[in-house]
């Protein structure tokens, strides 16, 4: 099974906002609203920033925001800071009984 | 503090085996399903394989059904990877991931709120 598909980079200025697509099938995205989303430093483990499309954990700041349409999931990110730059997954469930993830974006604050 | 460490990994000749564990604290893992995930050299997050919580029901992901098997010994609070049959593009970090628990219930497809530092098999001659 293919990935989702991410753009494989978006950057942004410090302040701004910026959107993350997530696009997958009506197998997987546009099936289940279990969508989630993990931002990765380098060399650290993922962590948790959304789950079920649009619900923040305990702790991540309301900056981060989640929401789908059809096949495609986005994730929303306003006042963009300098340690907002990581690398940032998507994952779904799928009709085949399993997670998918996506294939990364690499967001930069310029 | 809920943690995660993992270890086992190490070099590996092709088509050979090895067994990954994954200990938990903090938590009643049984309350809890658990992932792992892989990360190839340089390339983005790959889901492996998932358990629930009893460890009743697992779920694999077709590049390693048939060659990994998961399991956990809750009495010990750990997570097993065994994989056999080993490729070189089995080659990556191996994180284990405990699963949220949503409304008393935890399934390996919730979100994975706590990952462990990762253990790195290599696959090679």
């Amino acid at each position: 099974q293919s990935a989702l598909s991410q753009p494989a980079s978006v950057s942004g200025s410090p302040g701004q906002s910026i959107t993350i697509s997530c696009t997958g099938t009506s197998s997987d995205v546009g099936a289940y609203n279990y969508v989630s989303w993990y931002q990765q430093h380098p060399g650290k483990a993922p962590k948790l920033i959304i789950h079920e499309v649009s619900n923040r954990p305990s702790g991540v700041p309301d900056r981060f925001s989640g929401s789908k349409s059809g096949n495609t999931a986005s994730l929303t990110i306003s006042g963009l800071q300098a340690e907002d730059e990581a690398d940032y997954y998507c994952s779904s469930y799928t009709s085949s009984n399993a997670v998918l993830f996506g294939g990364g974006t690499n967001l930069a604050v310029l | 503090e809920v943690q995660l460490v993992e270890s086992g990994g190490g070099l590996v000749q092709p088509g050979g085996s090895l067994r990954l564990s994954c200990e938990g604290s903090g938590f009643n893992s049984i309350n809890f399903a658990l992932s792992w995930v892989r990360q190839a050299p340089g390339k983005g997050l790959e889901w492996v394989s998932g358990i629930s919580g009893g460890g009743v029901s697992t779920y694999y992901a077709d590049s390693v059904k048939g060659r990994f098997t998961i399991s956990r010994d809750n009495s010990k609070n750990t997570l097993y990877l065994q994989m056999n049959s080993l490729r070189a593009e089995d080659t990556a970090i191996y994180y284990c991931a405990k699963n949220q628990e949503i409304t008393s219930r935890s399934y390996f497809y919730y979100g994975m709120d706590v990952w462990g530092q990762g253990t790195t098999v290599t696959v090679s001659s």
